[in-house]
């Protein structure tokens, strides 16, 4: 397709348990940003890449969060040892050359059991 | 800091009503400005942008905000509203680094 994917669309696990978010952005986009969405809240900035390096993780909420990105193509959120305060729907969202707009993927809904 | 404040969490219209969602923000320089809109279960759609220039701007689906620098405001507005407008509205803010401020969002109801 033409836009952004995200996969799974839905995730059902267990506390403690890892999860891999996976996001692929729309072909020659070479930024790509994760968002975070707690339920009846707006998003959170978590993390941006440029190409493979990621100049701005500042929004990450604590070192069981990780992310990288494969040159200008997939990427991957990491969540170690998963809490229920980690539920909430993850957002993708890629631009092309500079920085805006943002385009969004459907994004992950993440249920912490 | 940056941030984007919704002073509207819902809003019910009647259909064929005229809209306006509030957008204020706060950011030391001219921040470039956007509104989104989510339906449920669905990711964000960017419905216009302001980057500098001309401070009405037009957008999709009819859609249309004003960027007034001495209100701090970005407010979206719309003639008249269709039961389709129903969702989630999203107003954000974004500086050079990529990373975009979101307000809480507004969830607008349209009436028969």
């Amino acid at each position: 397709g033409a836009g952004v994917s995200q996969s799974p669309s839905n995730k059902v696990t267990e506390k403690g348990k890892d999860v891999e978010l996976r996001c692929d952005p729309i072909s020659g986009h070479t930024a790509l940003y994760w968002y975070r969405q707690r339920l009846g809240q707006g998003l959170e900035f978590l993390i941006y890449f440029q190409g493979n390096s990621a100049p701005d993780k500042s929004g990450l909420p604590s070192d069981r969060f990780s992310a990288e990105r494969t040159g200008e193509s997939v990427s991957t959120l990491t969540i170690q040892r998963t809490q229920q305060e980690d539920s909430a729907v993850y957002l993708c969202a890629s631009s092309s050359t500079g920085v805006w707009p943002q385009h969004f993927g459907d994004g992950t809904r993440l249920s912490i059991l | 800091a940056q941030s984007v404040t919704q002073p509207d969490i819902h809003i019910t219209v009647s259909e064929g009503a005229s809209l306006e969602l509030r957008c204020n923000y706060s950011y030391g320089a001219t921040p470039y400005l956007f509104w989104y809109v989510q339906s449920p279960g669905q990711g964000l759609q960017l419905l216009l942008k302001y980057f500098s220039g001309d401070t009405l701007v037009q957008g999709i689906k009819g859609f249309e905000a004003e960027f007034k620098r001495s209100q701090s405001s970005f407010n979206l507005r719309k003639p008249s509203v269709h039961w389709s407008d129903a969702a989630e509205y999203f107003c954000a803010s974004g500086g050079n680094t990529g990373k975009l401020i979101f307000g809480q969002g507004t969830t607008l109801q349209v009436k028969p």
